[in-house]
């Protein structure tokens, strides 16, 4: 079982440029997660989806989209990017939404945006 | 307001001491709280878990956290440190649609 699979690994890309992070689980989980990490900050949520078909906004959702067309797919979006952007992002998911459920992480997306 | 905050952003300990990383949440319910542990360049990985059950929990490798209402307090600990638990630490607030992190404890481990 892959468990969360993120794509691509790395990436440099330059500013103003759209970009698609890739996720996907093998779990069967219903609510999925984007976050990102920066030094000091900590992981930081952008957007998370409780169920395939609904999403919502975390705590810095500003410059991003997703969408949950399915259960297994969670894709996020920059459509124009910004060096403030460089990060490293986490899709994270859990078998229920709400405050009782593990989150599974994938190894993550380095993305650098110049 | 929910939130969590890891009182120390760098802990250094020698192999074979005990390990405190501490952890205050502010929640105005009664909270979910977990532990996860980052290696470098990897995903999280869950550590152990409080959910209102009983308020000594014991998670893997020998870590364990006491929640106390009283403190808002959620430490982990770990009777002696091994060198491969040099890692960063999150402490985590779940919540339903609040899913809070804190800022991370990085954790050296000297010989």
């Amino acid at each position: 079982i892959a468990g969360i699979t993120q794509a691509p690994t790395s990436q440099i890309l330059a500013a103003g440029r759209r970009m698609t992070l890739r996720c996907t689980q093998d779990m069967r989980h219903n609510a999925m997660y984007w976050y990102r990490q920066d030094l000091g900050l900590g992981l930081r949520l952008i957007h998370y989806s409780n169920t395939a078909g609904t999403t919502g906004k975390g705590e810095v959702p500003d410059g991003y989209s997703v969408s949950r067309a399915n259960t297994d797919d969670f894709p996020l979006t920059l459509a124009s990017a910004v060096p403030s952007q460089t990060s490293v992002y986490f899709c994270a998911s859990s078998e229920l939404a709400g405050n009782t459920g593990e989150l599974f992480f994938g190894e993550g997306s380095r993305l650098t945006v110049l | 307001a929910q939130s969590v905050t890891q009182l120390d952003s760098h802990v250094s300990v020698s192999e074979g001491t005990p390990v405190l990383l501490r952890c205050n949440y502010s929640s105005s319910y009664s909270p979910s709280l977990f532990w996860y542990v980052q290696h470098p360049n990897k995903g999280l990985q869950l550590l152990l878990k409080y959910t209102s059950a009983a308020t000594l929990v014991k998670g893997i490798n020998g870590f364990e956290a006491e929640f106390k209402k009283s403190e808002t307090s959620f430490h982990l600990t770990k009777p002696s440190a091994h060198m491969s638990d040099a890692a960063e630490y999150f402490c985590f607030s779940g919540g339903y649609n609040k899913l809070i992190f804190g800022a991370g404890t990085r954790l050296a481990v000297h010989p």
